[in-house]
């Protein structure tokens, strides 16, 4: 069946330093893919997402290539701040489905 | 922000005991979901909605059961909580579709959760 496999965590890292949390799937087809953001305390929030193949996601300085030769779409952000801190899904819904997929989140942790 | 509330917030209950916890939006979607949250599972979906009346199980829906008699409102009850059932509960909504000039559309909003301690 169609699933998300993401980087497990936690991931710290000190703060303006580079991030990358990896994310690849599996699906029969041709997905949307999402990446969702949950702050302490709080619901998720769609970040970012693509559509399709070779599109950019991008927002709040983080950005994710939807790469289907490698069945991938890595969160990456070229210098992070202590408010990134948060657990990230990755996330894939198939056109015509009422349901997405989520990974099992990866909790980061940014140190001033 | 979507207009999506959840109550209550917070519930401590004993086993045995129902419990209902309710999903309000006003947004007129048509897709509404109940998750649950738990450390080293991430979030796993227990039912969902797709009209008023018409629902569907998800991965974990053992032990839950719902309903959905007008588009903004989606209950999800517990006949009988059980330890197991403690967690925290997000309910979601979507609307999909081809409108893609919508932006609010082909993605899915969160309510703030409701966290759910069963002793």
């Amino acid at each position: 069946g169609n699933s998300v496999t993401q980087m497990e965590g936690p991931v710290t890292l000190s703060e303006e330093a580079f991030l990358t949390i990896n994310c690849t799937y599996t699906a029969t087809g041709y997905p949307s893919l999402f990446w969702y953001v949950q702050y302490p305390g709080e619901g998720l929030q769609l970040l970012l997402k693509a559509t399709k193949a070779d599109d950019k996601g991008s927002n709040k300085g983080f950005e994710a290539t939807y790469r289907k030769e490698t069945t991938s779409f890595h969160l990456e952000k070229g210098s992070v701040q202590v408010s990134d801190s948060a657990v990230y899904f990755c996330a894939l819904r198939m056109n015509r489905d009422d349901k997405i997929i989520f990974g099992k989140g990866t909790r980061l942790h940014i140190l001033p | 922000d979507a207009g999506i509330t959840q109550s209550p917030r917070h519930k401590v209950t004993e086993t045995g005991t129902p419990v209902t916890l309710r999903c309000h939006q006003t947004e007129n979607h048509r897709y509404m979901y109940w998750y649950r949250q738990d450390p080293g599972h991430g979030l796993r979906l227990i039912h969902y909605s797709y009209g008023v009346k018409d629902t569907d199980k998800g991965e974990v829906s053992d032990g839950y059961s719902v309903s959905r008699s007008k588009t903004e409102d989606f209950l999800l009850t517990l006949e009988s909580a059980t330890s197991s059932q403690t967690s925290v509960y997000f309910c979601a909504i979507s609307e999909w579709g081809e409108l893609a000039g919508l932006s609010s559309y082909n993605e899915q909003f969160f309510g703030p959760g409701t966290r759910l301690t069963v002793l």
